[in-house]
């Protein structure tokens, strides 16, 4: 596997507190990404970064936000969590703007 | 709206037997086709990608077909094996561009 971890695993957490996803990768990529996966939609593209500090949004952005401070870790913020954002997350990293390597993901639940 | 339409959801296949799944795209400014497995409990991996200057890209037992003027691609598992049971899902991104759009996923079962 790519050097990427994310953390924590699984979380539970209640509707209304904010939750921090963290995905920390040792490969030294431009790239990162977040997306979320569920049954029916694939894996949607939440934000990804292209850089220190440089982020932009994808096609799910509502209600999240990211920040990049270092290469090496990219992180998911939900400010305040809704039972529409249980999902499973995956950071992805990737050195060009071709192949995407995948984390093992975040389980989360909103109760 | 989806940007990348796969079909069919879950398919259930006869050891030995072939393997097909379809994807359909609309944005003509694709031009990078990867195919992504996952196994339950784990990240996609890249299993096989395609750019739009050939029509077929072979790798082991897994084949690409690609079809620009109909701007349909499709993933062909050879000789399916129990081991290939994972869920597929095909994928489109532009050169110029980061975003990668998602089928939706398909289920492969293959019965021993």
């Amino acid at each position: 596997d790519a050097g990427i971890t994310q953390s924590p695993r699984h979380k539970v957490t209640e509707t209304g507190t904010p939750v921090t996803l963290r995905c920390h990768q040792t490969e030294n990529h431009r790239y990162m990404y977040w997306y979320r996966q569920d049954p029916g939609h694939g894996l949607r593209l939440i934000h990804y970064s292209y850089g220190v500090k440089d982020t932009d949004k994808g096609e799910v952005s509502d209600g999240y936000s990211v920040s990049r401070s270092k290469t090496e870790d990219f992180l998911l913020t939900l400010e305040s969590a809704t039972s529409s954002q249980t999902s499973v997350y995956f950071c992805a990293i990737s050195g060009s703007l071709a192949e995407q390597f995948f984390g093992p993901g975040t389980r989360l639940t909103v109760l | 709206q989806q940007q990348v339409k796969q079909s069919p959801q879950s398919l259930i296949v006869q050891k030995g037997g072939i393997s097909i799944i379809n994807c359909a795209y609309e944005n003509t400014a694709f031009d990078y086709f990867p195919w992504y497995q996952q196994f339950p409990g784990k990240g996609p991996a890249l299993l096989i990608a395609i750019r739009p200057d050939v029509s077929e890209k072979k790798e082991g037992r897994f084949t690409i077909s690609f079809n620009k003027s109909a701007k349909q691609f499709s993933l062909h598992i050879m000789d399916s094996q129990p081991g290939d049971s994972a869920t597929y899902f095909c994928a489109a991104s532009k050169n110029t561009g980061n975003q990668f759009y998602f089928g939706t996923g398909t289920s492969l079962t293959v019965i021993p």
